[in-house]
């Protein structure tokens, strides 16, 4: 079973610019994460979607922050304009709404570099 | 206070010992808790969850719960040198949100 996918792996930009990440989640589950990992800290939730819903944005700056998940599968967070502060790890994570402990599969990050 | 505390530096413990760690969360009504190990340069992976009082034992891992106390532990039995890694700490609140709060790591590093 292929695990979450997000692309590019890597990112290099210069502050002000747009930047977008997508990430594909493991086929059948409905539920998907973006999380924002500074180095030494653990990931802190930026949006988690429920299908095409997104049921908690609360920690989303929606200044400049953006999510879509169009049709419940992939989803796609955009960055404009970007700033020094956002050079981070973007992690996507998605869980299956049937298992009961709610494990939440990560995929390998995007590296986010703001010059 | 954070949600999520994990305070401990970097832990260095020889091959074979015993590596353990810890973890305080603020919210009283948590009811599941995760601890995650993440390799240098890779994604966070799920090694062990509790929800009850008590210890849980998966292989070398145990996960110990004290709600009481608000307080999470792992230990690492007979410790290898692929266990050094960053353990993360976290915990779902109450109410079925799905929503996990991490605590920002401990660095264990198994020395042969």
């Amino acid at each position: 079973e292929a695990g979450v996918v997000q692309s590019p792996r890597y990112k290099i930009i210069e502050k002000k610019q747009p930047v977008a990440f997508w990430c594909n989640p493991i086929s059948g589950h409905n539920t998907l994460y973006w999380y924002l990992q500074n180095l030494g800290q653990g990931p802190e939730l930026l949006i988690r979607y429920e299908n095409e819903e997104a049921v908690d944005d609360s920690q989303l700056p929606k200044d400049r922050f953006s999510a879509e998940r169009l049709k419940g599968v992939d989803s796609t967070l955009k960055i404009q304009p970007a700033e020094l502060g956002d050079s981070a790890v973007y992690l996507c994570a998605s869980s299956s709404g049937t298992v009961t402990y709610n494990e939440q599969f990560f995929g390998p990050g995007t590296r986010l570099t703001v010059l | 206070q954070k949600e999520v505390e994990q305070n401990s530096g970097p832990l260095s413990v020889p091959e074979g010992a015993i590596a353990s760690l810890n973890c305080t969360y603020s919210d009283r009504g948590s009811q599941s808790f995760f601890w995650y190990r993440q390799y240098s340069g890779k994604s966070p992976e799920l090694i062990m969850f509790i929800y009850s009082n008590g210890d849980k034992e998966d292989g070398r891992f145990t996960a110990q719960l004290n709600k009481a106390s608000q307080y999470v532990s792992l230990l690492i039995r007979d410790s290898q040198p692929s266990d050094s890694a960053t353990y993360l700490c976290a915990v779902m609140a109450a109410g079925g949100n799905n929503r996990l709060a991490f605590g920002k790591g401990n660095q264990v590093v198994v020395i042969p």
